[in-house]
């Protein structure tokens, strides 16, 4: 089946570390993305990861994988009011991405 | 690189009217994938076309069609639009580790 959850809400504070978490059920799945989407925007790929990784870092971002238990997250390092979005995992599924309902994301002062 | 672009961004229709939207992807890129987000049901996928060839449907009815030109560009059309067809409508452009990159959507409102 195919089936991506994620928490809805996150609320941190600038300069923290972030931390969304997501969950999938495709174990045949060969890549997982994130996404992030601003207010009236489109989405914007942030990163992705084969399947067979368990670790990506880019800049402040860092993705962990854990196949066994179908976990994905991003990490958002040193946190900005820039950051506040809402942000999407997705799993690709034959040719399509399965999304999550996305976690909005909120940066206080 | 030139990004995706969606032609229109905006749109107001009524019910009963037809829409066409256009999607031009990266130049190189021969995938287009299209999805529909509304707030009640999130992200959904509507299809993929794969040089001129459509390659996945998703759960939609057959009020909802595309297809893909030789130059890669992509149509979808919708039908005897309905309220619940309001939306915003994204198109993706799929890279070579099936990474897609969006546009920023065209906004439909059915009245």
């Amino acid at each position: 089946g195919e089936d991506v959850e994620q928490s809805l809400f996150l609320s941190v504070r600038e300069g923290d570390s972030s931390v969304i978490n997501c969950t999938y059920t495709d174990s045949s799945s060969t890549y997982l993305y994130w996404y992030k989407q601003e207010p009236g925007a489109g989405l914007q790929l942030l990163t992705y990861i084969f399947s067979n990784m368990d670790m990506k870092q880019d800049q402040r971002l860092t993705v962990l994988l854990n196949k066994k238990d179908k976990h994905l997250s991003l990490r958002i390092a040193d946190t900005q009011t820039g950051d506040s979005a809402i942000y999407f995992c997705a799993e690709k599924n034959d040719y399509k991405l399965s999304f999550g309902a996305g976690t909005t994301v909120t940066v206080r002062a | 690189k030139a990004g995706v672009t969606q032609t229109p961004r905006y749109l107001i229709k009524t019910r009963g009217q037809q829409v066409t939207l256009s999607c031009s992807p990266i130049s190189g890129h021969r995938s287009v994938s299209w999805y529909q987000q509304t707030p009640g049901q999130g992200l959904q996928f509507l299809f993929e076309y794969f040089s001129e060839t459509q390659r996945n449907k998703g759960n939609f009815p057959g009020r909802f069609s595309g297809r893909q030109f030789s130059n890669s560009r992509s149509e979808m059309n919708v039908s005897t639009l309905e309220l619940g067809d309001s939306a915003l409508y994204l198109c993706a452009s799929v890279g070579e580790h099936y990474e897609q990159y969006f546009g920023p959507g065209t906004r439909l409102t059915v009245t």
